[in-house]
């Protein structure tokens, strides 16, 4: 089955300090995208950053990098310098090809909560 | 301005009443989607549309439909609605390159 898993359900930090989120998948695919995006407590969903299978180079924009770890099915986020305002719940997701057409899907979303 | 909007943000409908839930983009993205979202689940893949009048089944599609008949605009469908799809919508959209671009989602009650 191709899938996308977090088995982090909920994380607390103190702010100004470093957190990675997990995220391991499941595909068939030789060529594939992953994405990280955070929806915030207003409902918003918008995407952080990606990275593209076939680079070796560790995505990075801003204070979110990735760590990505192919032959592990893995692709953890790291965002450095936590603040307040990160506190939200960051979903990992996968673009595969399914049954001769592509489609995107979603982890279950790790809660972040970053505290003063 | 690279959006994708949604109406209406918030629905309350009675059960057994027919839903229309609307979806804009001004990307000229090829593909669009519907999720939903419940507590704990994550975002589920409803429908999905590879270009005009060109739809597939998602991951949970019993008890919706969907209609494109323009690029720019992916209608989601639920014939007599129940109380069980008391959820939040979301819809999307994406080119071949590109990640998902979201709406603000629809937040519907069933009642």
């Amino acid at each position: 089955a191709q899938k996308v898993t977090q088995t982090q359900t909920s994380i607390s930090v103190v702010e100004k300090t470093t957190v990675t989120m997990d995220c391991v998948y499941e595909t068939r695919d030789s060529s594939y995208f992953l994405f990280w995006y955070k929806q915030t407590a207003s409902g918003e969903i918008v995407f952080l950053i990606r990275q593209d299978s076939y680079k070796k180079e560790n995505a990075t924009v801003g204070h979110y990098s990735l760590n990505f770890q192919k032959p592990k099915s893995s692709i953890g986020l790291i965002i450095t310098a936590t603040q307040i305002e990160d506190s939200a719940v960051y979903f990992c997701a996968m673009r595969l090809y399914d049954t001769n057409a592509y489609k995107v899907i979603f982890g279950k979303g790790t809660h972040l909560h970053v505290l003063p | 301005d690279m959006k994708v909007t949604q109406m209406p943000r918030y629905l309350i409908k009675r059960m057994g009443e027919n839903v229309l839930l609307e979806c804009g983009q001004d990307m000229s993205h090829e593909t669009m989607y519907w999720y939903r979202q419940d507590p704990g689940l994550g975002l589920q893949l409803i429908y999905i549309s590879y270009d005009v009048d060109s739809n597939s089944e998602g991951d949970i599609p019993k008890g919706y439909r969907v209609s494109r008949k323009k690029r720019e605009h992916f209608s989601l469908i639920l014939d007599s609605a129940k109380t069980n799809q008391t959820s939040v919508y979301f819809c999307a959209s994406s080119s071949v390159n590109t990640e998902v671009f979201f709406g603000k989602g629809t937040r519907l009650t069933v009642v």
